[in-house]
C-alpha cells in the first residue's frame, strides 16, 4: 500500500523559505505519476500548489509560481517543496499527495499533511 | 482570473437527497475539466469520492454520484447519511497541466 509522510519545521519566519518534503514509501516514485503539494490555511479551502514527475518536469499555480520550487530526489524516493518571502499567508497545512498522468484520474493518495506556521 | 465556485455550507436532512455544485466565475464546466471531488472530515486528509464526473472511486458508497449539471459539475447524495457530515471539495484540470480546486461546501446532516 503506497504510503506519503511530509516532514518539515513546523515554524518558520516571514521573509524566510519554507521548506517541506514527502517520502514515498510501499512504492516507486519513478512512475507515471505527478507527485503534488497542496496546501489548506486553518478553517479554509485547498489550494494546489504545484507538482512534479520523476524526470523533474514541473507544473506550478500561477499565483505562487514566483515563490515556489518543487523538486524530486529519486534515490531517497522524495520530492520537496520550497517556498520563498513566506507570511503568515502562507500559514497552512501542507498536504503531499498523487496524481496520474492521465487527467482523467484523480488525486488518489494523500498524506496525512504537516502543519506549518509563519510567525517571527 | 477563473475561479471556482462551491456553496459555501448546504444542509440536508438523514435520508434525504443533496445536490452540490462546483461551477467557474468565466465560462462553463464540461467533461474537459475532469471534474472530481472529495470528502474531508475535520483533522484528516481529503479523500478522494468521484472522478473523471462520474467515476465512483473504489469503495465508495454508491450513494455517491456525479455528473454535469447546466454549466457546473454536480456532486450528488441520495439518502444522506449522518457520517457524510464533511467538507466537499471539487478539483477542475484548467489546461497546462494546472489544477485548481473549489472553495469546498461544508455539509452538515441534520
Amino acid at each position: 500500500q503506497l504510503q506519503l509522510q511530509e516532514s518539515g519545521p513546523g515554524l518558520v519566519k516571514p521573509s524566510e523559505t519554507l521548506s517541506v518534503t514527502c517520502t514515498v514509501s510501499g512504492g516507486s516514485i519513478i512512475t507515471s505519476y505527478y507527485w503534488d503539494w497542496i496546501r489548506q490555511p486553518p478553517g479554509k479551502g485547498l489550494e494546489w500548489i504545484g507538482s512534479v514527475h520523476y524526470s523533474g518536469s514541473t507544473y506550478y499555480n500561477p499565483s505562487l509560481k514566483s515563490r515556489v520550487t518543487i523538486y524530486v530526489d529519486t534515490s531517497k524516493k522524495q520530492f520537496s517543496l520550497k517556498l520563498s518571502s513566506v507570511t503568515a499567508a502562507d500559514t497552512a497545512v501542507y498536504y503531499c499527495a498523487r496524481h496520474w498522468l492521465d487527467r482523467s484520474k484523480p488525486f488518489d493518495y494523500w498524506g496525512q499533511g504537516t502543519l506549518v506556521t509563519v510567525s517571527s | 482570473q477563473t475561479v471556482v465556485t462551491q456553496e459555501p455550507s448546504f444542509s440536508v436532512s438523514p435520508g434525504g437527497t443533496v445536490t452540490l455544485t462546483c461551477g467557474l466565475t468565466s465560462g462553463s464546466v464540461s467533461t474537459s475539466y475532469y471534474p472530481s471531488w472529495y470528502q474531508q472530515t475535520p483533522g484528516q486528509a481529503p479523500r478522494t469520492l468521484i472522478y473523471n464526473t462520474n467515476i465512483r472511486s473504489s469503495g465508495v458508497p454508491h450513494r455517491f454520484s456525479g455528473s454535469i449539471l447546466g454549466n457546473k459539475a454536480a456532486l450528488t447524495i441520495t439518502g444522506a447519511q449522518a457520517d457524510d457530515e464533511s467538507a466537499y471539495y471539487c478539483a477542475l484540470y484548467m489546461g497546462s497541466d494546472i489544477w485548481v480546486f473549489g472553495g469546498g461546501t461544508k455539509l452538515t446532516v441534520l
